[in-house]
């Protein structure tokens, strides 16, 4: 079945610093990419949905990036900031009639000021 | 445009009891989706509906959890009689022909 994986346990980071979170997946369909951030007590948003296979996608100085010969997205920021610490979550979704959504664990970043 | 509406937003049972949630999605949103979200863990599908029809409810334990969306809108999950490995957070999801997910705050339950 389809999954999604992420590579990163916690993160802790100084403000200024670079992210990196990397997501694998496997699938037998064509799918869409997505990354959520949830924060302590809330429900997962939505970061953005990641675009086409080498191109990047950007919101709130977050990019994403999708290889799909390696079949693995990863988001990255270069400087992050306190208010960037929650937990991140990629997803993936198949394309198949009626479609399903599939979670990485999370990584959870913790920003130090 | 309101977004993902749930309650209760805690619960706090016994083993035995029972409990229900409910969801009301965003208006339009034809696909509803039911999470399980243990502790430190990303959300786990339960079950979801294409209007008032099932799609996939392979992953909902059927001896004590059922969820129903009887007009295609609002939708209710039970757990019959709680265990402790059932504390978790439940969050509910909707979206529009399966386009994007959008989480409701969810319910934490801790059970005893």
């Amino acid at each position: 079945g389809d999954s999604v994986t992420q590579t990163e346990g916690p993160v802790t980071l100084s403000e200024g610093t670079s992210l990196t979170v990397n997501c694998s997946y496997e699938t037998k369909q064509y799918p869409t990419l997505f990354w959520y951030v949830q924060y302590p007590g809330e429900g997962p948003q939505l970061l953005f949905k990641v675009p086409k296979a080498n191109e990047k996608g950007s919101n709130r100085g977050f990019e994403a990036t999708y290889n799909k010969e390696a079949t693995s997205f990863h988001l990255q920021k270069a400087s992050v900031q306190e208010s960037d610490s929650a937990v991140y979550y990629c997803a993936l979704s198949d394309q198949t009639g009626y479609q399903n959504f599939y979670f990485g664990k999370g990584t959870s970043l913790t920003v130090i000021p | 445009e309101a977004g993902v509406t749930q309650s209760p937003r805690y619960a706090v049972l016994q083993e035995g009891q029972a409990v229900s949630f409910w969801c009301d999605p965003i208006s339009g949103h034809d696909t509803l989706y039911w999470y399980q979200q243990p502790r430190d863990q990303g959300p786990q599908l339960l079950v979801y509906f294409r209007d008032e029809a099932v799609i996939d409810n392979s992953q909902l334990p059927s001896d004590r959890f059922s969820a129903v969306r009887p007009k295609g809108t609002n939708s209710t999950l039970k757990i019959q009689s709680a265990k402790q490995g059932d504390t978790a957070t439940y969050l509910c999801a909707s979206s529009h022909l399966g386009n994007t997910l959008y989480f409701g705050a969810g319910t934490r339950l801790s059970v005893l």
